[in-house]
């Protein structure tokens, strides 16, 4: 398996511009889950999706930001506008979880992260 | 406040030493924690995982503890190589219901000299 796929792999946009992230998570992962890394704040969750069903968005900063999976096998996270304080490397992980309930899917379940999309908002 | 704080931030040691790198938490209820390996330029890879009952696992060279009572963990690497170099991200989960959460430390960048 090639394991959670990401693109583009680097972004680079201006401000007031949308991006859109792609993800493909490992096939036979039910639960998908988005990430935000940066310097000043580490690692943050955005958005946790299981059965292709949004299950906590709580992570997700503002409205700007928006999350869809539309099938098994792809998601996507969006940003319109984009803000230079959006700029970060966005993480997408898949697991195997068979249970709505978060934490069970996301603490017991290995999370298995992709390469990440570094993006650049100028 | 949920919080994960590590320790050092940031630790450079000579191939084939040993060193440990600290977790302390302030999650409640707890459910486990999670040591990950992020090398530059990667995503975070799991080392070990410990629920409440566990108290020591082990992964290679890799040694995770973990003492709920006083909420802290440390992962411990035996006779370390050049290819640990990275950072270690601890990460806690907090309670069994829909409004868990996941915390995580901000990290311990290791750097190992030849």
């Amino acid at each position: 398996d090639a394991g959670v796929i990401q693109s583009p792999r680097h972004e680079v946009t201006e401000m007031g511009q949308e991006v859109t992230l792609r993800c493909k998570p490992i096939s036979g992962h039910n639960s998908l889950f988005w990430y935000r890394q940066t310097m000043m704040r580490g690692l943050e969750l955005l958005i946790y999706f299981n059965n292709n069903v949004p299950i906590d968005d709580s992570g997700m900063p503002e409205d700007r930001f928006s999350a869809k999976m539309p099938n098994a096998s792809f998601s996507t996270l969006k940003i319109q506008p984009s803000e230079p304080r959006d700029s970060a490397v966005y993480f997408c992980a898949s697991s195997l979880g068979s249970s709505t309930t978060f934490e069970v899917v996301a603490a017991s379940r290995e999370q298995y992260f992709g390469p990440g999309t570094r993006l650049t908002v100028t | 406040k949920n919080q994960v704080e590590q320790s050092p931030q940031s630790l450079i040691i000579l191939e084939g030493k040993n060193c440990t790198l600290q977790c302390n938490y302030t999650v409640s209820p707890f459910s486990n924690l999670r040591w990950y390996k992020q090398d530059t330029g990667r995503g975070p890879v799991s080392l070990t995982i410990m629920t409440f009952s566990e108290n020591t696992k082990s992964n290679g060279r890799y040694t995770a503890t973990l003492d709920a009572d006083t909420k802290q963990s440390s992962l411990h690497i035996t006779a370390s190589q050049l290819s640990d170099s990275a950072s270690y991200i601890c990460v806690v989960s907090s309670g069994y219901s829909s409004a868990s959460k996941i915390i995580f430390g901000s990290g311990t960048r290791l750097s190992i000299r030849p």
